[in-house]
């Protein structure tokens, strides 16, 4: 198994809903990431987690919480967002930290 | 910090080769990446080429890079329609945590 996989593949949600996108890789990749894709931009970091442990934080802002269940699994909890949240929302994992990045294929997340 | 451009609209015939350019600022990168992305899709790693290396070549693929020059290509040969995407090029640097910092990205048509 050599593929990241993401769910929903769509979201859609009001600015009081709270919802969580899911992603998983079977990789034995030990380090995990959260990107924010904005239309014709490239990818923004968010979060990354080496070893299960939140290692980077790009100052976002509270209402996005990310959640590293296992080696396998990272979650991102959304709460109160704002329409300019909507975007494209990539997970990556590589094998360490220092090793390339494989993504999954994204979750578009509009809100409402 | 560092700064990753590309121009951002390639246009080329099916068949012709497609040269993609990228030059970065930072020189410490240790990585350089070569990602295709279609659309509504994830981000796919194609290539990349170590800062110690000047070329790379993989199947269809050739990356270049001018480390004095902070220039990285890639070059696409026999370009087919599916090779219609947005390129990424990206810098990393090794030493505890690898942030990757992706460039504008080009996008590229293939003209049947």
């Amino acid at each position: 198994d050599t593929e990241v996989t993401q769910t929903p593949k769509h979201l859609v949600m009001g600015m009081t809903n709270k919802k969580s996108l899911k992603c998983e890789q079977h990789m034995g990749h030990r380090a995990m990431y959260w990107y924010k894709q904005k239309a014709k931009k490239p990818p923004e970091l968010m979060f990354v987690y080496s070893y299960e442990k939140l290692s980077i934080n790009e100052s976002v802002p509270s209402r996005f919480s990310p959640e590293c269940p296992n080696s396998s699994l990272l979650n991102l909890h959304l709460h109160a967002l704002q329409p300019e949240d909507s975007a494209l929302y990539l997970c990556a994992s590589s094998q360490d930290r220092e090793y390339e990045q494989y993504f999954g294929p994204g979750t578009r997340l509009t809100v409402t | 910090g560092e700064d990753v451009e590309q121009s951002l609209f390639l246009s080329v015939r099916e068949g012709d080769s497609s040269v993609i350019n990228c030059t970065y600022t930072d020189s410490s990168s240790t990585y350089l990446y070569w990602y295709k992305q279609e659309p509504g899709a994830g981000l796919q790693l194609l290539t990349y080429i170590f800062s110690n290396m000047d070329m790379k070549q993989d199947q269809r693929l050739t990356v270049l890079l001018n480390k004095k020059d902070k220039h990285l290509s890639l070059r696409i040969a026999d370009t087919q329609t599916g090779d219609s995407a947005i390129y990424f090029c990206a810098e990393g640097n090794s030493g505890g945590y690898q942030k990757v910092t992706f460039g504008t990205g080009t996008k590229l048509q293939v003209i049947p």
